[in-house]
């Protein structure tokens, strides 16, 4: 256990329909990232916030995508009118970034299983 | 374009034995590398980080090795055990501004049989 925790473990639903996601980093941690897992690849960057400042985001990260970290504490990703090719592990990661630093260690959560029909 | 290259893609060995995984990364300007163990529906866990002076790092039975000039790494794994089935994902750090940018491998996946 890392002390990221994510919610819910898994998602099951239907094309069209609309989830959120969220993720509790370490309370310490200025700096959130979310990332997207499909079987058998490695992890694909979507977004992170330093505070509730999103500073970057993934061409992966269509508009049906949306990410929050409202009071630069935990965090939600929503994802409208899914499609089957939204079908992933969702990975919420955090790290203490000091100053400009580069190159710290993102402590990962177990992930958001989504499926849809 | 960053890219990381893992060999093998997958790997079975019997229990008590060693084994070395390969990580071939193309990322630039460098700032580090880390060995990461991913079990199965779970999230990725550090194993090693090795900067680029770092040409070796151990935790417990994982031995990780840099060569910052040939852009290789290798883990090594001794005396496997069962619970060491699992993802190996090598993953390296671009020194880009602010943004911590991580470029992941797609992993060699561990199978230790008895």
């Amino acid at each position: 256990d890392t002390g990221v925790s994510q919610d819910p473990r898994h998602k099951i639903t239907k094309r069209g329909q609309n989830v959120t996601f969220r993720c509790d980093p370490i309370s310490e941690h200025n700096r959130l990232y979310w990332y997207r897992q499909t079987l058998g690849q490695g992890p694909e960057f979507l977004t992170y916030f330093q505070n509730e400042a999103q500073l970057e985001k993934s061409r992966l990260l269509s508009d049906r995508f949306s990410a929050e970290r409202p009071k630069g504490s935990f965090s939600t990703l929503e994802i409208q009118r899914t499609e089957q090719g939204d079908s992933a592990m969702y990975l919420c990661a955090s790290s203490l970034a000091v100053g400009q630093g580069a190159g710290e260690t993102q402590y990962f959560g177990p992930g958001t299983r989504l499926l849809v029909l | 374009k960053n890219q990381v290259e893992q060999s093998p893609q997958s790997l079975i060995i019997l229990e008590g034995k060693n084994c070395t995984l390969q990580c071939n990364y193309t990322v630039s300007p460098f700032s580090n590398l880390r060995w990461y163990k991913q079990d199965t529906g779970r999230g990725p866990v550090s194993l090693t980080i090795m900067t680029f002076s770092e040409n070796t790092k151990s935790n417990g039975r994982y031995t990780a090795t840099l060569d910052a000039d040939t852009k290789q790494s290798s883990l090594h794994i001794t005396a496997s055990q069962l619970s060491d089935s699992a993802s190996y994902i090598c993953v390296v750090s671009a020194r880009t501004g602010t943004a911590s940018k991580l470029t992941f491998g797609t992993g060699t996946r561990l199978q230790v049989t008895l």
